[in-house]
Formats: structure tokens, C-alpha cells, sequence
């Protein structure tokens, strides 16, 4: 079964700082991934898609991921952090049937003021 | 346009006790799921339909029953509660095309005693 795997579970930036978040995908062809955002006591909000037809895939509030087949990977980037960027960010796969999603673990991204 | 719209927000039930989740959308999505979120496990997909009167088992579906009579529709059952499916529950559709990108509800907090 398709995978991702996002490297660690908690990570502190400061305000104004790069966030990188990472997310690391098994497939062996390319798949449609995806990066959520859930802020606390609400449901999961779409920050961008990868679906091959660029590898470099800007989302909303100024985060962009890309794909990189070689690393199978689709890392999630922002230049510079606001404090409203704190929230919980998922990354996930669709699988190749395309009927099953599978999520990552999440990453809680901290700001520092 | 409510978008997805799960009742109730918040259930605690007693072992064995038995309900049901409540789910709808106003998109005319043809693709409906459940997931559930456990702390340091992301979201695992439950169940999930490709339309009326179609539905298939995810990554977790043992506990739980769910039926698809209509497009906006799509309850989840616990027929038996037990502790371990203490969890917070989400639905989320998506047209079955292009990306399948997914709409959440804003989930419901279940807690099994």
C-alpha cells in the first residue's frame, strides 16, 4: 500500500523564519499528493495538490511544495512564518485506484514571536 | 452552500452503547468518506462510497458500518462501543475527478467510557 512518511512531529520556527516541513512519499509511479492544514478544533483545510502537472505547486497563505521524484519526496515550504501559520500540517497520497487516501502523522508546526 | 456538515460536534457513550455519526454535503459529490484521528496516527480512512448504494472498507474498518442511500448521505455506525474507538471523526467528499481533492467536516468528538 502507498505510503508518507512526514519527519518530525513537532517543529519550532520563528516568526519570520523559513518553515520546512517534510514529507516523503512510496510509490512507484508518480502519485497525487496532497498537504493539509488543520488548525485546532476544526476540520482539515486543503493547502495545495500535486497532480504532475508541475512540480512546483504554489497553495494558499503563501506555502508552496515541491515534488521531486529522485527523493521521492513533496516537502512543504513557506518563506516566512507568521504566527497564524501555527496549526497541525498533514501531508497525504491518493492511492493508485484513486478510492483511498492515506495521511501522514502530521507535523505541529510552533511559531516563536 | 454548508459545505460538509457532521452532527453531533461532541458524544460520550458507555461501552456497548450503540449510534450514529452524522454526515452530510451540499455538493453533489459522488465521493464520501470517514476517518478517524488518534493522536500521533493522522487521520486512517474507515470507510468509504463512490455513490448511492456503493461503499467499501478503508484501512480501519472493523467496529463500524456504514450505508450510502443518497449523495448527501453518508452515516457511520458504531454498533458496539468500546474504548478503544474513543477517537475524533471526520467526513470528507470530493468529486470523483481530477484530484479528488477533499472537503472536511469539522468533526465529531467521540468519547467511549
Amino acid at each position: 500500500a502507498q505510503s508518507v512518511t512526514q519527519l518530525g512531529s513537532h517543529v519550532s520556527v520563528s516568526e519570520g523564519a523559513l518553515v520546512l516541513l517534510r514529507c516523503n512519499y512510496s510509490s512507484s509511479v508518480p502519485p497525487y499528493l496532497f498537504w493539509y492544514v488543520q488548525y485546532p478544533n476544526q476540520g482539515l483545510q486543503l493547502l495545495l495538490k500535486y497532480t504532475s502537472a508541475a512540480t512546483l505547486v504554489k497553495g494558499i497563505n503563501g506555502f508552496e511544495a515541491e515534488f521531486k521524484k529522485s527523493e521521492t519526496s513533496f516537502h512543504l515550504t513557506k518563506p516566512s512564518a507568521h504566527m497564524s501559520d501555527a496549526a497541525e500540517y498533514f501531508c497525504a497520497v491518493r492511492s493508485l485506484s484513486g478510492n483511498q487516501f492515506y495521511f501522514g502523522t502530521g507535523t505541529s508546526l510552533t511559531v516563536i514571536p | 452552500n454548508a459545505g460538509v456538515t457532521q452532527t453531533p460536534k461532541f458524544q460520550v457513550l458507555k461501552t456497548g452503547q450503540s449510534m450514529t455519526l452524522q454526515c452530510a454535503q451540499d455538493m453533489n459529490h459522488e465521493y464520501m468518506s470517514w476517518y478517524r484521528q488518534d493522536p500521533g496516527m493522522g487521520l486512517r480512512l474507515i470507510h468509504y462510497s463512490v455513490g448511492a448504494g456503493i461503499t467499501d472498507q478503508g484501512e480501519v474498518p472493523n467496529g463500524y458500518n456504514v450505508s450510502r442511500s443518497t449523495t448527501e448521505d453518508f452515516p457511520l455506525r458504531l454498533l458496539s462501543a468500546a474504548p478503544s474507538q474513543t477517537s475524533v471523526y471526520f467526513c470528507a467528499s470530493s468529486y470523483l475527478r481530477d484530484s479528488y481533492e477533499q472537503y472536511f467536516g469539522p468533526g465529531t468528538r467521540l468519547t467511549v467510557t
